[in-house]
């Protein structure tokens, strides 16, 4: 079965520091890949995704991630955090041309930033 | 634009009690999924629909049942509250009709934030 695991659960930054948040899957198969991120009280929102291609995929508000498939990695990055990223950040991936397009999500990591 | 609109946004319940969570969604998504979110272990799949008429268990199913009547909506019921079921609710939908179209992400409403005393 597939799984999808985040080690960090908490990350404490300062404002300008640099972000990497881990992100690992267990499918050996074609997998599509996801990054939502969920501010205090609200819902869950997509910050990107890789389908195929170029393996560097930029999100929305400077996030990045990259696909590494010899290491069943999707690593999410950020060159310098503000205040505003605080949030809980969430890994998914989901087999393509499956049944259900289901998406499995790892536990979150969460990330505070001091101003 | 609602997009996915999840009621009631918080609700109180006894052991026993019985409820249901509605959601509607006004994309014209196929696909509609039920989440339970709880502390350290991110986002939990209890039940989906891949279609009017049409449900299906996911990781978490026991306790909880599900209809689709009609395409938009999406309902959660759980028959006998337990403390255990205690949670913040998720939907989501998406759009796929297979193929390569299942790699179409999910968009959540707002949650459903339900305690059981």
């Amino acid at each position: 079965a597939q799984s999808v695991s985040q080690h960090n659960h908490h990350v404490i930054l300062s404002e300008a520091a640099s972000l990497e948040l881990g992100c690992n899957y267990s499918y050996g198969g074609t997998v599509n890949l996801f990054w939502y991120v969920q501010y205090p009280g609200q819902h869950l929102q997509l910050l990107l995704k890789y389908f195929s291609g170029d393996p560097l995929v930029k999100g929305i508000k400077g996030f990045e991630a990259e696909f590494i498939k010899s290491k069943f990695s999707f690593n999410l990055r950020k060159p310098s955090v503000q205040w505003s990223d605080t949030a809980e950040y969430f890994c998914a991936v989901n087999q393509p041309y499956s049944s259900a397009s289901k998406i499995i999500f790892g536990s979150g990591t969460r990330l505070s930033i001091r101003p | 634009n609602a997009g996915v609109t999840q009621t009631p946004k918080f609700r109180v319940l006894k052991t026993g009690q019985s409820m249901t969570l509605l959601c509607a969604q006004d994309m014209n998504h196929e696909y509609m999924y039920w989440y339970r979110q709880d502390p350290g272990m991110g986002l939990r799949l209890i039940h989906y629909s891949v279609g009017e008429g049409t449900t299906a268990k996911g990781e978490v199913p026991d306790g909880y049942n599900v209809s689709r009547l009609k395409k938009q909506n999406f309902l959660l019921g759980l028959e006998s509250a337990a403390p255990s079921q205690t949670s913040v609710y998720f939907c989501a939908s998406s759009y796929s009709r297979g193929g390569s179209e299942s790699n179409q992400p999910q968009h959540f409403g707002d949650g459903t934030r339900l305690s059981i005393l």
